[in-house]
């Protein structure tokens, strides 16, 4: 049971660059979630979904764009990567609250992403 | 909005001892789930333990249990017989039980790295 699985695993990107980084889930999760991880800051939301068709901007959602075409994959965009996305980034899913109200969210390994 | 302190960026533990990590949350709500992640150096996040509001008896997982105090919004991680693979950063996390999407994000606090020697 593969989970939830992100790729690519690193990457690193020159400034202006375009990328984008693909997330999908085999457990058939309603929600879905992008979180950025910077060193000392914990986890902060960037976007979610909380269905095909549907995406929702989070905290820190600059900069980002992000597309929910299939219930399984989320993908996040970086149209004009910045030094300041440098950071780890996890992609998460969990059932909708219909499934049950203390569903927890599963997370992917994560994505070094590094911008010069 | 809700904020998640943890007070002590790092703390050590000697294999086979106890440790207690700290947590305390701000909130308005009376209805919110808490968790418990690790983060080993491969970077997983791993659920080690959650707790809904409404319970008062405290939720217990193997070596790992919480001591919840609702009243003084405090949520700690208790860690028995430490090993060597309890080794990781330790994210102590809030959820509101409100209903609608944007409240099942997670507000994740700085974290505490564990470190445990042995």
């Amino acid at each position: 049971n593969a989970g939830v699985t992100q790729t690519p695993k690193f990457r690193v990107l020159k400034t202006g660059q375009s990328m984008t980084l693909l997330c999908a889930q085999d457990m058939n999760h309603e929600y879905m979630y992008w979180y950025r991880q910077d060193p000392g800051m914990g986890l902060r939301l960037i976007h979610y979904s909380v269905g095909e068709g549907t995406t929702a901007k989070g905290e820190v959602p600059d900069g980002y764009n992000v597309s929910r075409l299939k219930k399984q994959n989320f993908l996040l965009g970086l149209e004009s990567a910045a030094p300041s996305q440098t950071s780890v980034y996890f992609c998460a899913s969990s059932y909708s609250r219909a499934r049950g109200s203390n569903q927890p969210q599963h997370f992917g390994d994560g994505t070094r992403l590094s911008i010069l | 909005a809700q904020t998640v302190t943890q007070s002590q960026p790092e703390m050590s533990v000697q294999e086979a001892e106890t440790v207690t990590l700290s947590c305390t949350y701000d909130t308005s709500e009376s209805d919110y789930y808490l968790f418990w992640y690790k983060q080993p150096p491969s970077r997983q996040m791993i659920l080690v333990i959650r707790q809904e509001a409404y319970k008062q008896q405290n939720a217990t997982e193997n070596r790992f249990s919480v001591n919840f105090q609702k009243a003084a919004k405090s949520f700690s991680l208790k860690i028995s017989d430490s090993q060597l693979g309890d080794a990781a950063m330790y994210f102590c996390a809030y959820r509101s039980a409100t209903r609608g999407g944007s409240n099942y994000k997670l507000t994740f606090g700085k974290g505490t790295l564990l470190t445990v020697n042995p």
